[in-house]
């Protein structure tokens, strides 16, 4: 049973191209999470999303960043025009369900690096 | 969700226990209590979870306080590799929110 699979593990992207991050939820799992971890920081929660649906976008930077995650295939994070301020960590989590106490399980994250 | 209070760093031996104290005076009736580390940048690992009565896995054991206003993580006989940052989070499961952690050291 495979786990939660980010992809690309690094990203490398000019200032001003966009960067799209995929996040394939483990089997049977359809709530997904987008946290992003700056360089010597804490992890910050930016997004919920359910099939087809954004439950909380609370964390989501106002401009420039959107997230799906359709009926079919992956959830993607999508930055566009990125900064070297978008250079960070972002890792995506799922659960079962909302309000689920086992919580989430985490990938391994994409490494964003903005040149 | 409630918020939480972990020491900023601890020290621990390796093979002796370490014990990472938490505080959450303010946490509600539907609220659990998550454990989960972060290992040098890696994505962030669950430990242990629990609403109000004691808790231990193959990984952990976990200590909620009669008024659950305090919990205690206990890695029974910490290794090099347990060294990580662990997070205390209160949660009723809609979202995580993370602070900042306890950096725990385990020095051989």
């Amino acid at each position: 049973n495979a786990g939660v699979m980010q992809n690309p593990r690094h990203l490398v992207r000019r200032r001003g191209q966009e960067a799209r991050l995929r996040c394939s939820p483990m089997k049977g799992h359809s709530h997904v999470y987008w946290y992003r971890q700056l360089p010597e920081e804490g992890l910050k929660f930016m997004v919920y999303l359910q099939k087809e649906n954004i439950i909380d976008e609370s964390g989501m930077p106002k401009e420039r960043f959107s997230a799906e995650f359709p009926k079919e295939g992956p959830s993607i994070l999508r930055i566009q025009q990125v900064v070297r301020g978008d250079s960070a960590a972002y890792f995506c989590a799922s659960s079962p369900g909302q309000g689920y106490s086992y919580g989430y399980t985490f990938g391994s994250g994409t490494r964003l690096t903005v040149v | 969700d409630a918020k939480t209070t972990q020491p900023t760093s601890m020290d621990c031996a390796e093979g002796r226990a370490a014990n990472l104290p938490c505080n959450h005076s303010t946490i509600s009736g539907n609220e659990y209590v998550y454990w989960y580390r972060q290992i040098h940048s890696q994505g962030p690992q669950y430990i242990i979870h629990g609403l109000k009565n004691n808790e231990t896995n193959e990984m952990a054991s976990l200590i909620i306080t009669e008024d659950r206003k305090s919990s205690t993580l206990i890695l029974p006989h910490a290794t090099l590799r347990d060294t990580a940052v662990y997070y205390c989070i209160v949660s009723s499961g809609s979202r995580l929110t993370f602070g900042e952690g306890t950096q725990l050291t385990v020095n051989p």
